[in-house]
């Protein structure tokens, strides 16, 4: 099955800690983002990489950082300066113009 | 904040009735696309219509356009209990394979049986 995979589905960090969400995707696609989604809320974009080894900030790149390291695979990594990373996290890729999402990272702060 | 904006926030409406969600945006656009979310889960895309297109149709869903002013709606003609969902809007300011999307704040929609 092609498509874009999100490891874990619930993540649960202590304060102070960094985690990695996992995003992989076998589309082939150039293009990849990652977005957090509060509740009730649209979609806010963190960062994206329009190819491997290059990546620029989104809107709300604060306390987040990734790598492009292979065209399949963009980690994104929470790290302890995100004051409030209790969110839902979501990562796409697209070549057209449709972005294809993958099924979320739920990430609590405990 | 560059997000855009829906309304209704909610809809409630019964099986068989047609649903309609409005979108507004802030700055020029190639295109715009609608998204639907499911609770918990990824977007998936439903449809995309072009700035120099005023309507356009997929199935039981109709898209308008109005660039002058910054607006789109969404329609779901005879809608199920499956149509149950978020709906988001995106616009997008390239015109290449690279999509940079703004979304809005979303429309959620209950169909009840």
């Amino acid at each position: 099955d092609g498509g874009i995979t999100q490891s874990p589905k619930y993540l649960f960090r202590k304060e102070g800690q960094n985690v990695t969400l996992s995003c992989e995707q076998n589309l082939n696609h150039d293009a990849m983002y990652w977005y957090r989604q509060d509740p009730g809320q649209g979609l806010r974009l963190i960062y994206y990489s329009q190819i491997v080894n290059d990546f620029q900030k989104g809107d709300i790149a604060e306390g987040y950082s990734v790598s492009r390291e292979k065209k399949e695979s963009f980690p994104l990594t929470v790290t302890s300066a995100q004051k409030n990373p209790t969110a839902f996290y979501l990562c796409a890729s697209n070549f057209g113009y449709e972005q294809f999402f993958g099924p979320g990272t739920r990430l609590t702060v405990l | 904040s560059q997000q855009g904006e829906e309304d209704p926030q909610a809809l409630s409406i019964q099986e068989g009735e047609n649903a309609t969600m409005n979108c507004s945006y802030k700055t020029s656009i190639n295109n715009l696309q609608w998204y639907r979310q499911n609770s918990g889960r990824g977007l998936v895309h439903l449809i995309l219509i072009r700035s120099n297109e005023r309507e356009k149709h997929s199935g039981r869903l109709r898209v308008t356009l109005d660039t002058s002013k910054k607006s789109s709606s969404l329609l779901i003609t005879a809608s199920r209990a499956a149509d149950t969902a978020s709906y988001f809007c995106a616009s997008g300011g390239q015109n290449t394979g690279f999509q940079k999307l703004v979304f809005g704040t979303g429309t959620r929609l209950l169909v009840s049986p």
